[in-house]
């Protein structure tokens, strides 16, 4: 079983749409969750750092669900620009400094 | 934006060539990390370092070393480039600090195509 899981996608939305990617991850003991951004060919970029009361930036909302070891990331009002590969992140089992990353979900928005 | 930079962006190279793949952050980060990327692919810590004269092994098996003689430096050799290192190698560092405060911030990356 892979330490960080997700839906690879992709998912195909019309601008405006609200979409939710899903994400679980094997260590109950991890401390440290982020959503990264990747566009095709370009380098991982920090979204947003995921806190245990949820929280949110702009048309970004991130939840964790540390009993069910599940982190969301909503995105409302889509823009065309938000197509990218979203990749969900957790802190490593024998190190809180080293970052597992999942295989990312494809999102496509259309217009 | 992150100081991060890496060079080559790209390169191409015959089997057998030495080669080493630079990278260096202005942000005064203790802690610097290689990947390595296929395309549509997650990345693989390969090498990491929490500081000078520190360097581990990450958890994708490599043939390549690092070292880390200064803090802003830690550059990525492969001593005899084959096929199978065509990938993408990306750079990153963090800030001093740990629990929530250990995001990682990413070089634009180094893609190599050995032939």
């Amino acid at each position: 079983r892979k330490e960080v899981e997700q839906d690879p996608g992709p998912f195909n939305v019309p601008e405006g749409a609200t979409v939710a990617f899903n994400c679980t991850y094997s260590n109950s003991a991890s401390q440290s969750f982020f959503w990264y951004r990747q566009d095709c060919r370009k380098e991982p970029k920090l979204l947003m750092s995921v806190y245990s009361s949820g929280n949110e930036d702009g048309r970004f909302t991130a939840q964790l669900n540390r009993a069910s070891q599940y982190i969301s990331l909503l995105i409302r009002d889509s823009k065309l620009s938000d197509s990218a590969t979203y990749l969900c992140v957790v802190n490593g089992m024998d190190s809180s400094y080293k970052l597992i990353f999942g295989s990312g979900t494809r999102l496509l928005v259309r217009p | 934006e992150a100081d991060i930079y890496q060079t080559p962006r790209y390169l191409v190279i015959g089997t057998g060539k030495k080669i080493t793949l630079e990278c260096s952050q202005t942000m005064g980060h203790d802690k610097m990390y290689w990947y390595q990327q296929d395309p549509g692919m997650e990345l693989h810590l390969i090498h990491y370092s929490y500081g000078v004269n520190s360097t581990e092994k990450g958890d994708l098996s490599s043939e390549s070393t690092v070292s880390r003689i200064r803090t802003e430096h830690f550059p990525l050799t492969l001593e005899s480039a084959r096929p199978s290192h065509t990938s993408q190698y990306l750079c990153a560092s963090s800030p001093p600090g740990s629990g929530r405060r250990v995001e990682q911030f990413f070089g634009p990356g180094t893609r190599l195509t050995v032939l």
